[in-house]
């Protein structure tokens, strides 16, 4: 089974550019999530999609972070414009089931780690 | 307002011996457990989880406890090998597969 797959790994960019990331899930995983890690931090969550409707947004910066996730498979994450402060890893999970019958694991992706200067 | 706090940024320990990584919370309201191990540069792994109805779930070398009561949970590696060097997360919900919150981690060192 191929895992959580993300791109690009790493990305450098100025203040006030814009960036995007991208993630596959596991095949027929319904939940996706995108979380933050700030270097020393545990990882924030950003946004959870099921299927292809978010479940929960209430962490992630509208002002200038957006994320899809079309047709209930890939999802995108863009940040328009970036702060010095969005300098993170980005990563991608995705799990089997919905909150009805889930089945206990977040499969993680190795992350895209963006830096602004 | 950190809800899921992890005290002990690092951690060593002897090859062999035990290892115990804890992890406490503030929210009553979360019922639902996990611990995830990081190495550099990869994604966090799943280890082990629990449910608030327990209070303690094994799994080969690696035992969680939860302390309801207490708000507090501990991941409890036996015996400790070098290849668990990591930084361990801890991660909590309210509900299953909602909105988890991780701790800022431990890193262990097993020392051969």
């Amino acid at each position: 089974e191929a895992g959580v797959a993300q791109s690009p790994r790493y990305k450098i960019i100025e203040k006030r550019q814009s960036v995007a990331f991208w993630c596959n899930p596991i095949s027929g995983h319904a939940t996706l999530y995108w979380y933050q890690q700030i270097l020393g931090q545990g990882p924030k969550l950003l946004i959870q999609f099921q299927n292809n409707g978010v479940v929960d947004d209430s962490q992630l910066p509208k002002d200038r972070f957006s994320a899809e996730r079309l047709k209930g498979v890939d999802s995108t994450l863009k940040i328009q414009p970036a702060k010095l402060e969005d300098s993170a890893v980005y990563l991608c999970a995705s799990s089997r089931g919905t909150a009805g019958d889930w089945t206990g694991e977040l499969f993680f992706g190795e992350g895209s780690r963006l830096t602004v200067l | 307002d950190q809800q899921v706090k992890q005290n002990s940024p690092s951690l060593s320990v002897q090859e062999g011996r035990i290892s115990i990584l804890n992890c406490d919370y503030t929210n009553s309201m979360f019922d639902y457990f996990l611990w995830y191990k990081k190495y550099p540069a990869e994604g966090p792994t799943f280890l082990i989880s629990i449910s608030s109805i327990k209070d303690k779930n094994e799994d080969g070398r690696f035992t969680v406890f939860l302390n309801k009561s207490a708000k507090h949970l501990s991941l409890h590696i036996v015996p400790s090998q070098p290849g668990d060097s990591a930084v361990y997360f801890c991660a909590a919900s309210v509900g299953y597969g909602q909105n988890f919150v991780f701790g800022p981690g431990t890193r262990l060192s097993v020392l051969p």
